[in-house]
């Protein structure tokens, strides 16, 4: 079951910050909130995952918020290679459950 | 690494015939997950694997659905009789530790399967 809840689509300007929101008001104490990416036609690909902690990699950043009921996932310089569906998910550290939603559709406008 | 590889990548068959998908995870990873992807139900995990023992099959829509692991390196989610409602595209995923959180789920292309 996903505990997520995303906007079903956004658009951004090319080159511009993408800003995609997620909530996940039941999030527990020991799950992770993850960050996938569908591109069309293509198998969902990993972008960031984080505790608590904001975090940033090559990809992306991700902010949560100081009681964990929500999060954005930032992509600092949108491309139109970044047109995608953006999922956002709650898991465990116990389980292997990776329930995806049913995400936000990104479109990067030229 | 080559990735997940599923095969085949398209099926066509007609309702009542037996599909037969199959998987080959990353070498090394120990978990094994069967997605289904529809417009109408978006991604739906149907079940998955740790160390080749079906772990929650509790998303497999009914007794149509069976999946096998029989060793580490390839699994199989076979519908018989297949009909038009298993239209979608079937993915299948492997994660390095089972029970762990190390971050990724590495998915293979998908295999789409429509059934007249």
């Amino acid at each position: 079951d996903a505990k997520t809840t995303q906007p079903p689509s956004m658009d951004c300007a090319e080159g511009r910050a993408a800003n995609l929101p997620c909530n996940h008001s039941t999030i527990s104490g020991n799950e992770y909130v993850y960050w996938y990416r569908q591109i069309h036609s293509q198998g969902p690909q990993y972008i960031i995952h984080g505790l608590k902690n904001n975090e940033t990699n090559e990809m992306a950043s991700l902010i949560i918020t100081e009681d964990r009921k929500s999060s954005t996932l930032i992509l600092p310089h949108a491309t139109l290679r970044d047109t995608a569906v953006y999922y956002c998910i709650v898991r465990g550290n116990t389980g292997n459950q990776f329930y995806f939603g049913t995400g936000t559709s990104l479109t990067v406008i030229p | 690494d080559a990735g997940v590889i599923q095969s085949p990548r398209h099926e066509v068959t007609e309702m009542g015939q037996e599909v037969t998908l199959r998987c080959k995870p990353i070498s090394g990873h120990n978990s094994l997950f069967w997605y289904r992807q529809t417009m109408m139900r978006g991604l739906e995990l149907l079940i998955y694997f740790n160390n080749n023992v079906p772990i929650d099959d509790s998303g497999m829509p009914e007794d149509r659905f069976s999946a096998k692991m029989p060793n580490a390196s390839f699994s199989t989610l076979k519908i018989q009789p297949s009909e038009p409602r298993d239209s979608a595209v079937y993915f299948c995923a492997s994660h390095p530790e089972s029970g762990r959180v190390t971050g990724e789920l590495f998915f293979g292309e998908g295999s789409r399967l429509t059934v007249l």
